[in-house]
């Protein structure tokens, strides 16, 4: 088991709702990414922060932003949520100086 | 465009024997190759990791082979039990920027008793 955990477990919303995840880093760890893993496929980079900041994205629309805490916890909100959002929302955590990611169990997210 | 092409999709090994899941990767700035396992209902853990300076790395019954003029590595789990059916993922990233993982498809590996 990963130090880093999320929260809530699993989420069920219906289309145009507004929804935040949470997650926990691994202690130590000041960069926290978040994936989404559609049904049968390979995690999807979303975004990154590292020390409260976005320091990098992927390819999703602005509806999709993140927040970054000082003890380096983080949420993801989706607006207006879609039906093609339901997935598993991965978060991970690492060193600033590490190349290991480690990640959390994930947020299964059902959009109705 | 997919960065990194995974395969098999799926595959079925008996006890004892070898499981191999190969990867192709196209962006030659990439230089860390994890791949990961992941059980139903939990998230990704790393296996192993190699970088392109060596060809090969073992670690128990794992090993992953790399060729870099090729662009390609590879997963070998020796002596495969029923304990590994998972499903296994290959990433790349580079250490320069983000650092971010682009992950390949998956290989659903079932090891029959």
């Amino acid at each position: 088991e990963t130090g880093v955990t999320q929260s809530p477990t699993h989420l069920i919303k219906t289309r145009g709702q507004q929804v935040t995840l949470r997650c926990s880093s691994q202690s130590g760890h000041n960069t926290v990414s978040w994936y989404q893993q559609a049904l049968g496929q390979g995690p999807q980079f979303i975004f990154q922060y590292y020390r409260e900041e976005e320091n990098g994205r992927g390819n999703f629309p602005p509806r999709f932003s993140g927040l970054q805490f000082p003890n380096y916890s983080s949420e993801l909100n989706v607006n207006a949520l879609e039906l093609d959002d339901s997935a598993l929302y991965l978060c991970a955590s690492r060193g600033s100086q590490e190349e290991t990611q480690y990640f959390g169990p994930g947020t299964r997210l059902l959009v109705l | 465009q997919q960065q990194v092409k995974q395969s098999p999709q799926s595959l079925i090994v008996q006890k004892g024997g070898i499981s191999i899941i190969n990867c192709a990767y196209e962006n030659t700035a990439f230089d860390y190759f994890p791949w990961y396992q992941q059980f139903p209902g939990k998230g990704p853990a790393l296996l192993i990791a190699i970088r392109p300076d060596v060809s090969e790395k073992k670690e128990g019954r794992f090993t992953i082979s790399f060729n870099k003029s090729a662009k390609q590595f590879s997963l070998h789990i020796m002596d495969s039990q029923p304990g590994d059916s998972a499903t296994y993922y290959c990433a790349a990233s580079m250490r320069s920027g983000y650092s971010t993982l682009t992950f390949g498809k998956g290989t659903m590996l079932l090891v029959s008793p």
